[in-house]
Formats: structure tokens, sequence, C-alpha cells
């Protein structure tokens, strides 16, 4: 299919890790992202990864690329409460990011 | 920077009503992007522009939508006449150009019912 799927919904509990996953569709595709949307505001970048990279850390953040199965994921270690929103995959596409519809994740206490 | 500037925040409206959405980008980004998001359908982008020329209008839904860019700062997106399916949230994004490099960064959004 064309679409960028992911699950719509995660439970964590507070301190555990999330990891959220997501296929994407085009192979040519040569940037991968994870943008977040909290609560009444808009979609902003949380990170990215080249599609020459396999994996990419930024502190709490993990993203794992296989290219090969077209699916990326991202691991949010140690998670927090202020991790709850709605993180959405996306792949670039010609001159577009085609975003998938977003996966929203809940904290447990 | 303000970031992306739109108003109004939230519209409410009766079915046949003209509406306008607006939209600042950033100073100095070439790129503006309308997407509109629901709970059904997700975030689908309706139509972007490179330097105030509209290039892929494809995703806009019907004829009763319209997009301009009059100049580098200001964007509209009209809806003529409004229906009760035209109810989501619609947001604006500006990239420094366009293409997978480019971050996009997005406005507040802009809420809108149509009764």
């Amino acid at each position: 299919g064309e679409d960028v799927e992911q699950s719509l919904f995660l439970s964590v509990r507070e301190g555990d890790s999330s990891v959220i996953n997501c296929t994407y569709t085009d192979s040519s595709s040569t940037y991968l992202y994870w943008y977040k949307q909290e609560p009444g505001a808009g979609l902003q970048l949380l990170t990215y990864i080249f599609s020459n990279m396999d994996m990419k850390q930024d502190q709490r953040l993990t993203v794992l690329l296989n290219k090969k199965d077209k699916h990326l994921s991202l691991r949010i270690a140690d998670t927090q409460t202020g991790d709850s929103a709605i993180y959405f995959c996306a792949e670039s596409r010609d001159d577009k990011i085609i975003f998938g519809k977003g996966t929203r994740l809940h904290i447990l206490p | 920077d303000a970031g992306v500037i739109q108003s109004p925040r939230h519209e409410v409206t009766e079915m046949g009503q003209e509406v306008t959405l607006r939209c600042k980008p950033i100073s100095g980004h070439n790129s503006l992007f309308w997407y509109r998001q629901t709970m059904m359908r997700g975030l689908e982008l309706l139509i972007y522009f490179n330097n105030n020329v509209p290039i892929d209008d494809s995703g806009m839904p019907e004829d009763r939508f319209s997009a301009k860019m009059p100049n580098a700062s200001f964007s509209t997106l009209k809806i003529q006449p409004s229906e009760p399916r035209d109810s989501a949230v619609y947001f604006c994004a500006s990239s420094l150009a366009s293409g997978g490099n480019n971050e996009q960064f997005f406005g507040p959004g802009t809420r809108l019912t149509v009764l």
C-alpha cells in the first residue's frame, strides 16, 4: 500500500521503555522522521534518521531503521509523564513528507 | 521568532457558510504546507507552495477548497460552502525549502467545527 503504518495506541508504565513501531512504503525515502504532537499543539520534529544509517541515539531516544523490511522504531528510555503525546512516523517522498496516523502514548503511573 | 502563526485558533460555523483560515509562515521560509487532521484519516497534506507558487494540490478534497499565497508572509485556505464533514484541525507548516531534508515547522492549528 501507499500508507505509513503504525499502531494507534500504546500504554507504558512510568519509568519503563516505550517502543513505537512503524512500517513505511518507499524504499527510496532518504529521510525517516519521528514527530511529536502534544495536546492542542502542532507537530514538532523529535528526531530523524538518514536512510544510510541503521541506528541513531539522542539522549533517551533511540531510532532503529531496518531498510530491508522498511521498518522504523522509536524507543524512549525511562518514559516520563511529559512523554505523553501522539508520535508520528513519517517518510520523505519526492518533495513531501508522508505521515502515519500517529501512535498515542499513554503513561501509566 | 514567533513560529508559524495561524488564525483563528477555533472556528465554529454553520453549514453553507464560507470559512477562511489564515497562516503566516516563519520569515525566510520558502515552502508552506496546509494539512488537515481528523481521527479517522489522520494527517492529510492538502496543498503546498514553493516560493508562493502552488506545487501540488492533489490533496485538496474538492472544488469547495481553495488556497492562495499572495506573498511570502501570508497564505489562506478557504472552504466555500462549508459542510459538517469539513470539521477537523487544519495545520499550516513552513520549511526553508521543500524536500525531505528540510524540517517542517507546524503552527498550532485551527480547530474548525461546521454545524
